[in-house]
């Protein structure tokens, strides 16, 4: 059965504090790992990673993939109390499809 | 932002009525698809359309038709509305099958 895992379930920090959120995957046809964060409406898109090793960086947020050991890391450094969402993990398949992590929720404390 | 727009955004009706929200998009992205989101399932997928008129099930597809009569508007139908389809709906565009995807704003719908 295809699916996306992500840990920590929840996470509270204080501003300032780094902080890595993690996608393990079991899905057959991978075609993209994608990260989203949602607060309160709709998921916005962050990163699509398609192959390993390779960093995508915006800001303050960064991820990585590993296609081997199937899983992703979300960094987030410097965080500020605008950072606390839910984020989401996707991995999207051929056949039209994405599996979505339930999500970590990340508040951010002043 | 993508130009995607659903309506309505809020809509309370009552067990055993139709309902039909909408997905508007102005991306002319191939790929189209309805989600729903609950506490402790995160995003399943109801339906999804990869042309117009070329529609397929999704896991939750029970209880849900669709249509797409033009690339831009993807509609989602319950036929006869049940307290367990209470849910925030979620529309998203994608151009290339299995990239990254987008999402509208959401539909808040209370079957009551």
């Amino acid at each position: 059965e295809d699916k996306v895992v992500q840990s920590p379930l929840s996470l509270v920090v204080h501003e300032g504090d780094t902080v890595t959120l993690n996608c393990s995957y079991e899905v057959t046809n991978f075609r993209s790992l994608l990260w989203y964060k949602q607060e309160k409406k709709a998921p916005t898109f962050l990163f699509m990673l398609t192959s390993s090793g390779i960093e995508k960086k915006s800001g303050r947020l960064s991820s990585i993939l590993d296609k081997k050991e199937l899983f992703s890391i979300l960094n987030i450094t410097a965080t500020q109390t605008g950072d606390s969402a839910v984020y989401l993990c996707a991995v999207g398949a051929t056949g039209n499809q994405f599996y979505f992590g339930t999500g970590t929720s990340l508040t951010v404390i002043p | 932002d993508a130009g995607i727009t659903q309506s309505p955004r809020h809509k309370v009706t009552e067990t055993g009525t139709p309902v039909t929200l909408r997905c508007h998009q102005t991306e002319n992205h191939r790929y189209m698809y309805w989600y729903r989101q609950d506490p402790g399932h995160g995003l399943r997928l109801i339906h999804y359309s990869y042309g117009v008129k070329d529609t397929d099930k999704g896991e939750v597809s029970d209880g849900y038709s669709v249509s797409r009569s033009k690339t831009e508007d993807f509609l989602l139908t319950l036929e006869s509305a049940t307290s367990s389809q209470t849910s925030v709906y979620f529309c998203a565009i994608s151009d290339r099958q299995g990239y990254e995807a987008f999402f509208g704003q959401g539909t808040r719908l209370t079957v009551v």
